[in-house]
Parts: C-alpha cells; structure tokens; sequence
C-alpha cells in the first residue's frame, strides 16, 4: 500500500497569509504525529493524534497554529498570520496504534513552507 | 528534559570505509531508542530500534548501532559505506508510555567519497 503523503509539497506565502497543509496516514494507523524540521535542525515535535482526538499539542508553537483529524484519517495543519520564523519542513507520521513507544513512525515526505 | 546530542554534524568517509555516527542522549527513564536516515526530498526512514534485549541491534542496509547504558550512548556503525549511503542521519529518542513523540537529535550530514 501507499505510504504516508503530504501535499502541498512546497509552499511558498507572503507573511500574514494563512496555509493548510495536509496529511494522508497509511490506511488504518491510529496515532498521527505532526513535526516540524528548520533547516539543519532535527524534527521537533508539534502535536499527536490518536484517531481523531488530539491528545498532545504541547508542541505547536504558537496558537497561531492548529491541527485537526475530524475523521480519525487524514489530517491538516493550519498555520495563521504566517511568520518568516515559521519557514520549515513540515512533516507528517503515522503509525498502527498507540501502544507505548514500540510502534514505529512512517514519515511522509514532508511540505517545505516558506514565508516571504 | 529529554535530549539527544550528535556531536558530529559532518562526516566524511571513504567508499568501502568503516563508519561509526556518535549518539548521546539524556532521559529521566529507560527510553527507546531509533536510527532514522533522510535522503534529500525524502522523509525520513527507520533504520534500526532499541527497546530491550540484546545491546547489539541490527538493521536495514547494512547497519547496526549498540546500546551502552553507562554512557548513554546509541552509536550506529556500517563496516562498509556505500555511495548511497550519503545522507543525513537522526538519532532519536521516546518514551515506553503513552504517546510515543519522538525527541530527535539535530542530525549527522554523511559524505562519500569514492
């Protein structure tokens, strides 16, 4: 089956705009992670989903940024007033189910945001 | 805080040469522990897991990293780098509870020259 995918691949907003980035899991994972990577950083973590609930969000930066998972599958990442400092790769993992820390994550390929 | 440190940001090897990535982390528990690689464009893939056990893990391509408790280290090694092994390499860290987010360190750049 399909892996884990993410569109816009790139992204390009003039500061203040406001951006969706969505996420497609692989079929049937339960828990769905949001990271955010800045250039020559690790990906650090934004906020997690266990089917639709959003269980951690202690990550989002900001309440200028705001997931959801209405249905428990695919998920957006919706950022508002858009800042330069918010320019980064977006990533998007899945994984089965939310058992402890054994589940491996699938990476999708990630949205490049950049703001002017 | 959980933290993961990779002290080396570039690394250059030579085809067919050994490779060994630096792997240091700071957690309150037990944790797990994760080898992820990124290819440019690319998200980022799994190669090899820590959870208990053997100290000793083996992955996908090649590779291998070992858990040393008294140093807090998850060192990955290749005893023969490929050319395609170019790319940028994550050590990351999570917790066996509920709700495992990964803590990633901030990468090793891999070179290969042939």
């Amino acid at each position: 089956g399909a892996g884990v995918s993410q569109s816009p691949r790139y992204k390009v907003a003039k500061r203040g705009q406001d951006v969706a980035l969505r996420c497609d899991p692989i079929s049937g994972h339960v828990s769905l992670f949001w990271y955010q990577q800045a250039l020559g950083q690790g990906p650090e973590f934004l906020t997690y989903f266990q089917n639709e609930a959003q269980l951690d969000k202690s990550g989002l930066p900001s309440d200028r940024f705001f997931a959801e998972r209405p249905e428990g599958s695919v998920s957006t990442l919706k950022i508002q007033r858009t800042q330069q400092e918010d320019s980064a790769v977006y990533l998007c993992a899945s994984s089965l189910n939310s058992g402890p820390g054994s589940n491996e994550q699938f990476f999708g390929p990630g949205t490049r945001l950049t703001v002017l | 805080a959980q933290s993961v440190t990779q002290p080396d940001i570039h690394i250059t090897v030579s085809e067919g040469a050994s490779l060994e990535l630096r792997c240091n982390y700071s957690y309150g528990a037990t944790p797990y522990l994760f080898w992820y690689v990124q290819s440019p464009g690319q998200g980022l893939q799994l190669l090899l897991k820590y959870f208990s056990g053997d100290t000793l893990v083996q992955g996908i391509k090649g590779f291998e990293a070992e858990f040393k408790r008294s140093q807090s280290s998850f060192n990955l090694r290749k005893p023969s780098v490929h050319w395609s092994d170019a790319a940028e390499y994550f050590c990351a860290v999570g917790p066996m509870e509920y709700g495992n987010k990964l803590v990633f360190g901030a990468g090793t750049i891999l070179r290969v020259k042939s």
